[in-house]
């Protein structure tokens, strides 16, 4: 079926330590995975997606890896700050009934202190 | 701001009743995205609409339904409310698939008391 699992659903880090959100998807043809932010009480945010023909791609602090083999991709940030606290979710595109769509994993609630 | 309006911000109703949300997608969008998003969970995939056309289906139940107008703006039908049915609906929009950037509305706000 489709289905994207995401851990772990809570992370907590000390500011200035890195973090690492991971998620696995079960449909092979699967090529597109956006990373959204989500503080609390507001909208989800894109702030990177990779797409299958890459294995990592860059932002500054954040990075995403994709292994297409294993059928899993990794939200990483270094240097976390206390403003890097929000709810992140993974997505994968699925194709349904010739249609697409995108699947979300459930969350990974991370929380940097000071 | 994402360019995506979602009206009302948010909405009171009874059990049995029924509520329409509202979106108007980014301009030059053709897609429409509803999601919702019950208290501490993720974003369940309700429906898309391209360019007036219906073109995917998530779990939405019978009791919903949705459309988008020929100015592209769509409105998520809610019939027949029960208390699961309070949660946070966001719109969403991009220019065609999925596969491009879907930008998210503040979303509105639903208590089914």
């Amino acid at each position: 079926g489709e289905n994207v699992e995401q851990h772990p659903s809570t992370l907590s880090v000390q500011e200035g330590d890195s973090a690492v959100i991971k998620c696995t998807y079960s449909d092979s043809a699967s090529n597109y995975f956006p990373w959204y932010k989500q503080e609390l009480g507001k909208r989800p945010q894109l702030i990177i997606d990779i797409r299958s023909n890459v294995g990592e791609k860059k932002d500054q602090r954040i990075a995403v890896t994709l292994n297409k083999t294993a059928k899993h991709f990794s939200l990483h940030i270094t240097e976390t700050q206390p403003e890097d606290s929000a709810v992140y979710f993974c997505a994968a595109r699925f194709r349904n009934t010739g249609f697409q769509k995108l699947v979300f994993g459930t969350g990974t609630r991370l929380l940097v202190s000071p | 701001d994402s360019g995506v309006t979602q009206t009302p911000k948010h909405l009171i109703t009874a059990t049995g009743q029924r509520v329409t949300l509202r979106c108007s997608p980014r301009s030059g969008d053709l897609s429409v995205y509803w999601y919702q998003q019950s208290l501490d969970q993720g974003l369940q995939f309700l429906i898309q609409y391209y360019n007036g056309e219906e073109r995917a289906k998530g779990n939405i139940l019978e009791r919903f339904s949705a459309q988008q107008f020929p100015d592209l703006h769509s409105e998520l039908n809610l019939s027949s409310l029960e208390l699961g049915d309070s949660a946070l609906y966001f719109c969403a929009s991009s220019f065609g698939t999925p596969q491009e950037t879907q930008y998210f509305g503040p979303g509105t706000r639903l208590l089914v008391l």
